[in-house]
């Protein structure tokens, strides 16, 4: 089965840019989507089709995928994106999700 | 705007069945494509399956033996049922809107409206 791996944690100052990353093989050939969920919430798209961004979410939010890597960045980082995030592909008819990432706005 | 609610039973017994209902509004069932993911307690997100109202879907081999989705037109709604639970299916259960897509030669689904989702606990 397909795999996506995602560091368990990363931390950024406020202000600054946060970069998450998710590892698959071959990654950089499929599509990638990004979710974010704050405590208690439902998740909410953020990126899909690797670098597409939905009409309701900040600029500073932006993808990239490529070869065995996507990544998600957050430029500007504020103490309101403080969450887990979650980059899902799809494989062999299958939605596959990443562990997911906790950032932490300092 | 579009939303969509989770409604059920909050308690299940083992080896019983999970039915779910997932109200839309603000969207038509007809369209689109629905999903089902699951979140444990602390855990990540697992995708069950989707559905469209003409019964095409496709689940996670994990739950294929187990799991049947369907889309009631009339009502607007999506259903999930998950047949002879245990404990490891406690969750938090979100229905989902999502788009099942070709491009480049390759399918590609994802979900882009959830649920505030509903926690079932099996026991």
């Amino acid at each position: 089965s397909y795999e996506l791996t995602q560091p368990p944690s990363v931390s950024v100052s406020p202000g600054q840019t946060a970069s998450i990353t998710c590892f698959g093989d071959k990654l950089g050939d499929k599509y990638t989507f990004w979710y974010q969920q704050r405590p208690d919430q439902s998740p909410v798209l953020v990126i899909y089709q690797n670098d597409k961004r939905p009409s309701m979410i900040p600029e500073r939010f932006s993808g990239s995928n490529s070869g065995n890597t996507a990544t998600l960045t957050i430029s500007g980082t504020q103490a309101m994106d403080e969450a887990d995030y979650y980059c899902q592909a799809f494989w062999d008819s299958s939605v596959v999700f990443g562990g997911g990432t906790k950032l932490t706005v300092l | 705007q579009v939303q969509l609610q989770e409604s059920g039973p909050e308690l299940v017994k083992p080896s019983e069945t999970l039915s779910l209902t997932c109200s839309v509004s603000g969207a038509s069932t007809s369209v689109y494509y629905w999903s089902w993911i699951r979140q444990s307690s602390g855990k990540g997100l697992e995708w069950l399956g989707f559905t469209d109202y003409s019964a095409n879907s496709i689940y996670n081999p994990s739950f294929k033996s187990r799991v049947t989705m369907s889309v009631d037109l009339s009502k607007n709604q999506v259903s999930l049922k998950l047949t002879s639970v245990n404990a490891a299916d406690t969750a938090v259960y979100y229905c989902a809107r999502g788009w099942y897509q070709m491009l480049r030669g390759n399918y590609y689904h994802y979900m882009d409206v959830w649920g505030k989702g509903t926690t079932v606990t099996v026991s």
